[in-house]
């Protein structure tokens, strides 16, 4: 079935530096993608999405880069901050489906 | 704006025991509502489709008289937990999004549902 994976399970960073977190789908028919942060015992916390018909978006000190032909999807933090220290999830959806469907998460570790 | 609160935030409860879990949209109404459910250092789990007025549509493998859900009003929606047994135990969290948008992209803090 369609399914969201992550490459990475764990990312240490030292403080400072820029983090990347990468995605990769399935569904090819996925239309809007989602990045969530999610800290212990707490719900997801919405950081940045994107539609389709773009393949780059940028907030604060985050970036997400789309790229439809391989489906992967990465997510960019700048200048990682021991509160930016969380399980990071990839989510997608299409216009058909609605709800998300969440990649398996990669816990982002940030070393002082 | 875009807030979702959920209730109880813990709870423990006996086998065999009911437990109600409520997701209330705060600032915006919701005709359509999302309930996950999350196992220790696991994604969430789409469980089901909380539709206000209407059955919720179930994910394949839920079962739906296990997790009976009420969406009685575009700010409410219930989840109850029948019958509760230990592998029930999890994180409970629920979706909304104001109407106009879709994906249901605001989140509760979550419900940590314990059976004992």
């Amino acid at each position: 079935g369609e399914s969201v994976g992550l490459h990475l399970p764990t990312l240490s960073v030292q403080e400072g530096d820029n983090s990347i977190i990468n995605c990769a789908y399935s569904n090819s028919a996925s239309d809007y993608f989602i990045w969530y942060k999610q800290e212990s015992g707490k719900g997801p916390q919405f950081i940045i999405d994107i539609r389709s018909n773009m393949d780059k978006r940028q907030g604060q000190r985050v970036t997400v880069l789309l790229n439809k032909t391989v489906k992967h999807l990465s997510l960019q933090i700048a200048a990682t901050q021991p509160g930016d220290s969380a399980v990071y999830f990839c989510a997608e959806s299409d216009t058909g489906r609605r709800a998300l469907t969440f990649g398996s998460g990669t816990r982002l570790q940030v070393q002082p | 704006g875009a807030v979702v609160s959920q209730h109880p935030s813990r709870v423990i409860c006996k086998s065999g025991t009911s437990v109600k879990i409520e997701c209330r949209s705060l600032d915006f109404q919701a005709t359509t509502m999302f309930w996950y459910r999350q196992f220790p250092k696991q994604s969430l789990m789409l469980m089901a489709t909380s539709n206000e007025g209407s059955k919720a549509t179930y994910e394949q493998g839920v079962e739906k008289d296990k997790f009976l859900i009420n969406h009685a009003s575009l700010t409410l929606s219930t989840l109850t937990v029948t019958s509760a047994h230990p592998e029930d135990s999890s994180f409970y969290i629920c979706s909304a999004s104001p109407q106009g948008l879709n994906y249901g992209y605001t989140f509760g803090s979550g419900t940590r549902l314990t059976v004992v």
